[in-house]
């Protein structure tokens, strides 16, 4: 059973703050690490991916991969309001329950 | 078309009724994805084909739910016998990647209401 952990939240910080959001999974042959966007109403929409250990940056966003600990994150510098919606970890197509991010002006 | 089309946006059936639901890909994507979403939750893996063949079906909960892809475009998830608890958004999804590791690219859901 392939399986996909995140903190489901919700998760709240302030404006220009960083937002760290984390993830788990179970399946150590796995391959593809993305986070995808979810708002309310919505259906995902890519932020990043990640296939190697290290980081990857783009523009605010970063992301983190540890397969030795089967571990992704994802760091948003500078939050603003509209980044405000849910975060979901996918794996090799299997996505977690997703974290909820509020950030308040 | 452009982006992955999901037909009807909104079904609302009753208990024990068949239902249907269409997704045309993206042009030229061989991978396909049918997702289950309930309301607070993440995309339910269902199924996944690449071309007109089924690579993994382990995420259909039991044998009322089918999927078929004939010609390696469109796809149809089928549910027959409804129950309430099959309630939810119907996500599917497109990838170019031919290893089940690229980029997914959603449409806008199928929203089913078994009363």
């Amino acid at each position: 059973q392939k399986e996909v952990e995140q903190n489901s939240g919700p998760l709240s910080v302030p404006e220009g703050a960083i937002a760290s959001l984390n993830c788990t999974y179970s399946d150590r042959g796995s391959q593809s690490f993305f986070w995808y966007r979810q708002y309310s109403g919505k259906s995902p929409e890519l932020i990043m991916f990640i296939y190697s250990n290290g980081d990857k940056e783009d523009g605010r966003f970063t992301a983190q991969l540890n397969k030795a600990s089967q571990y992704v994150s994802l760091l948003i510098r500078d939050s603003q309001p509209s980044d405000s919606a849910t975060y979901l970890c996918a794996v090799d197509g299997r996505f977690g329950a997703g974290t909820r991010l509020t950030v308040k002006p | 078309g452009a982006g992955v089309s999901q037909t009807p946006s909104n079904k609302v059936t009753e208990k024990g009724k068949y239902v249907e639901l269409r997704c045309d890909p993206i042009s030229g994507h061989t991978a396909l994805y049918w997702y289950r979403q309930s309301l607070g939750q993440g995309p339910e893996f269902l199924i996944y084909f690449q071309g007109t063949g089924a690579a993994d079906d382990s995420g259909l909960p039991n044998d009322r739910f089918f999927a078929v892809r004939p010609e390696g475009s469109v796809s149809t998830l089928k549910i027959q016998r409804t129950e309430r608890g099959d309630s939810a958004v119907y996500l599917c999804a497109s990838s170019l990647s031919t290893s089940g590791t690229g980029e997914l690219f959603f449409g806008e859901g199928s929203r089913l209401t078994v009363l």
